[in-house]
């Protein structure tokens, strides 16, 4: 069966600090990864996506995030917290035809501690 | 650049009640798709387009009907709401390219039923 599973539901972490955010998936074809970010009362905003070629693909606002195929796993980073990353982070994944179908994540929340 | 614009942004029905969620989007994008989300469960698609003229179902139908006469609408309509349908829905709109292109959302409506 094809899913999607975000671990932690809740993280918090200090401003300034690390984080990473786990994502695992199953899929039967090559997969097509993405994490979005949604703040509240807004839609989803894409942060970056991997399609092929480098494992390590960078995104906007600092973002970056590594397709490890042998642990089924996309795992999202940010070496420095802002406050401002305060939201709600889903992972996706996705097949080769372009038909806009997803399939997501239960979403992480994180908390940014002054 | 409007985007994804979606109609209305909060709705009250009560059970048994029908409704039409406007969406329109004004990219040109071929593939739209409505989710809905739900606490714990992120997105789950509902109901999807890959052009004019042609639909499509997607995990969660039930109750849904949608249709697609123009490249820029594509309008959700709720049959006879019951308060299983209460959530928050996003359409979204993805372009046609050589790869997987990510999805636009919307800001999304959020739907109460009583």
């Amino acid at each position: 069966a094809q899913s999607v599973t975000q671990p932690d539901i809740h993280i918090t972490v200090s401003e300034g600090a690390s984080l990473e955010l786990r994502c695992n998936y199953s899929y039967g074809a090559t997969p097509y990864l993405f994490w979005y970010v949604q703040s509240p009362g807004q839609g989803l905003q894409l942060l970056l996506k991997y399609f092929s070629g480098d494992t390590l693909v960078q995104g906007i606002k600092g973002f970056e995030a590594e397709f490890k195929r042998s642990q089924s796993s996309f795992n999202l980073r940010k070496p420095s917290v802002h406050w401002s990353d305060a939201a709600e982070y889903f992972c996706a994944v996705g097949g080769s035809s372009n038909t806009g179908k997803l399939i997501f994540g239960q979403g992480t929340t994180l908390q940014v501690k002054p | 650049n409007a985007g994804v614009t979606q109609t209305p942004k909060f709705q009250v029905l009560k059970t048994g009640q029908s409704m039409t969620l406007q969406c329109a989007q004004d990219m040109n994008h071929e593939y739209m798709s409505w989710y809905r989300q739900d606490p714990g469960m992120g997105l789950r698609l509902i109901h999807y387009s890959v052009g004019a003229g042609i639909t499509d179902q997607g995990e969660v139908p039930n109750g849904y009907n949608v249709s697609r006469s123009t490249t820029e609408d594509f309008p959700l309509r709720l049959l006879s709401a019951a308060p299983s349908q209460t959530s928050v829905y996003f359409c979204a709109s993805s372009g046609v390219s050589g790869v997987h292109s990510p999805l636009h959302f919307g800001n999304g409506t959020r739907l109460t039923v009583t």
